[in-house]
């Protein structure tokens, strides 16, 4: 079965940097698109780009375009999501969401697994 | 930018039927997919394509959808289904990727 297995809770400072894994398993990794989403506390869900693992090619939300940067090991399945010169306002729960459609679709169409969520905190 | 507007909160008791609804612009073009997210676990796939139930998803669980407007129908609530629902979609130029503002459904 797929999972998504992502990496432990992380406490930074403002203006630093987290990098978030994100380790696949059950499936062909650059089969699929792969997205990043987040969630503030007590707030809705957020999208914030997705990487083709295939490829490399990446598509970020226009929110975040400077300041994320997605990639891909695929020789251990594993997508990252680095998000920089962080904010308290960043404090949220990270997913890692798979596409539900295969890549040589050449479209994205919506999340069919989830991992469990990695929890940034941002705090001086 | 684009938006996705839900109802904040729906209260029902167990056994009745309640219906979330979600609003957007380009819904008669773009499907809606819904997700179940539980207290502090991450979302669950419910409906894609407007209508369809993954495999796993209990039956009382359905979705339509007619002209702007996407509707998640929940037949005889159950306690467990006690959550928050999120639609989402794409625009109608493919380049926003949207949640709606998620619904708090109660059941008591």
């Amino acid at each position: 079965q797929v999972q998504l297995v992502q990496s432990g809770a992380e406490v930074k400072k403002p203006g630093a940097s987290v990098k978030v894994s994100c380790k696949a398993s059950g499936y062909t990794f650059t089969g699929y698109y792969m997205h990043w989403v987040r969630q503030a506390p007590g707030q809705g869900l957020e999208w914030m780009g997705w990487i083709n693992p295939h490829s490399g090619d990446i598509n970020y939300a226009q929110k975040f375009q400077g300041r994320v940067t997605m990639t891909r090991d695929t020789s251990i399945s594993t997508a990252y999501m680095e998000l920089s010169r962080l904010r308290s306002d960043d404090t949220a729960v990270y997913y890692c969401a798979r596409d539900a459609a295969p890549s040589y679709y050449g479209q994205v169409v919506y999340f069919d697994n989830w991992g469990q969520g990695t929890l940034v905190t941002v705090s001086s | 930018s684009y938006e996705l507007t839900q109802p904040p909160s729906v209260s029902v008791s167990p056994g009745q039927t309640a219906r979330i609804t979600c609003s957007g612009d380009a819904l008669p073009q773009k499907y809606a997919v819904w997700y179940q997210q539980k207290s502090g676990q991450a979302p669950v796939l419910l409906i894609y394509e407007d209508t369809k139930r993954p495999s796993g998803i209990p039956e009382r669980f359905s979705g339509s959808s007619s002209g702007t407007m996407a509707t998640l129908t929940i037949s005889g609530a159950q306690v467990e289904d006690e959550a928050d629902y999120y639609c989402y979609s794409i625009d109608s130029s493919g380049d926003y990727y949207v949640f709606g503002t998620g619904t708090k459904v109660t059941v008591l």
